[in-house]
């Protein structure tokens, strides 16, 4: 089973800063990575897939990259809206996994 | 617009069983593989059963496996989740989400709101 590892656990930045998250995967999982968002009381919204390919509806300041086992979500510069819980998840291979997630938070 | 949604749950005492359904449309739902994700209080998510689109191939993760069954009717545009022999640690929010292809080798691009699952006596 691919182990998804992602850092920092929590995340406390301010409206306007730029917020990176990381993502690492026991081996190799190519480009088949995806980026969530979840809110309190939601469910997940997908952000990111393929690694680098936003999802549709989603603003351009979301943006990842990487390949093979690092990846990066970033989000260029933080609205109200973006603090919540993030998750990345590997789908190329079974079973498919997802990261413990990173909250970012109003600091 | 993709809708799911679920229902089903409830409180079920240990050993008990629940049937889940997720009511699909907005889309051509037997073009798309699917699958359950649960996510326990305060937890993250696991994505614990999956089914391809024809329904001919399924997926259950080892903490599930031998008491859940996936399925679906294409013709009803309905997923549903049969659980058995439940245990507290089966607790849980339980989601149903599309994937964006026929297999489970794709990302979920819609999810139901979720329906709660607790196993409690």
């Amino acid at each position: 089973e691919i182990v998804l590892t992602q850092s920092p656990g929590i995340l406390s930045l301010s409206p306007g800063e730029r917020a990176t998250l990381s993502c690492r995967a026991s081996q190799s999982i190519s480009s088949y990575l995806a980026w969530y968002q979840q809110k309190p009381g939601q469910a997940p919204r997908l952000l990111i897939y393929g690694a680098s390919s936003r999802a549709t509806g989603i603003p351009d300041r979301f943006s990842g990259s990487g390949s093979g086992t690092d990846f990066i979500l970033t989000i260029s510069r933080l609205e109200p809206e973006d603090f919540a819980v993030y998750y990345c998840q590997q789908y190329g291979s079974s079973p498919r996994t997802f990261g413990q997630g990173t909250k970012v938070e109003l600091k | 617009d993709v809708q799911l949604v679920e229902s089903g749950g409830g409180l079920v005492q240990p050993g008990g069983s629940l049937r889940l359904s997720c009511a699909a449309s907005g889309f051509t739902f037997s073009s798309y593989a699917m699958s359950w994700v649960r996510q326990a209080p305060g937890k993250g998510l696991e994505r614990f059963s999956g089914i391809t689109a024809s329904g001919g191939d399924t997926f259950y993760a080892d903490s599930v496996k031998g008491r859940f069954t996936i399925s679906r009717d294409n013709s009803k545009n309905t997923l549903y989740l049969q659980m058995n022999s439940l245990r507290a640690e089966d607790t849980a929010i339980y989601y149903c989400a599309k994937t964006t292809g026929s297999s489970g080798s794709y990302p979920f691009d819609y999810w139901g709101q979720g329906t709660l699952v607790t196993v409690s006596s």
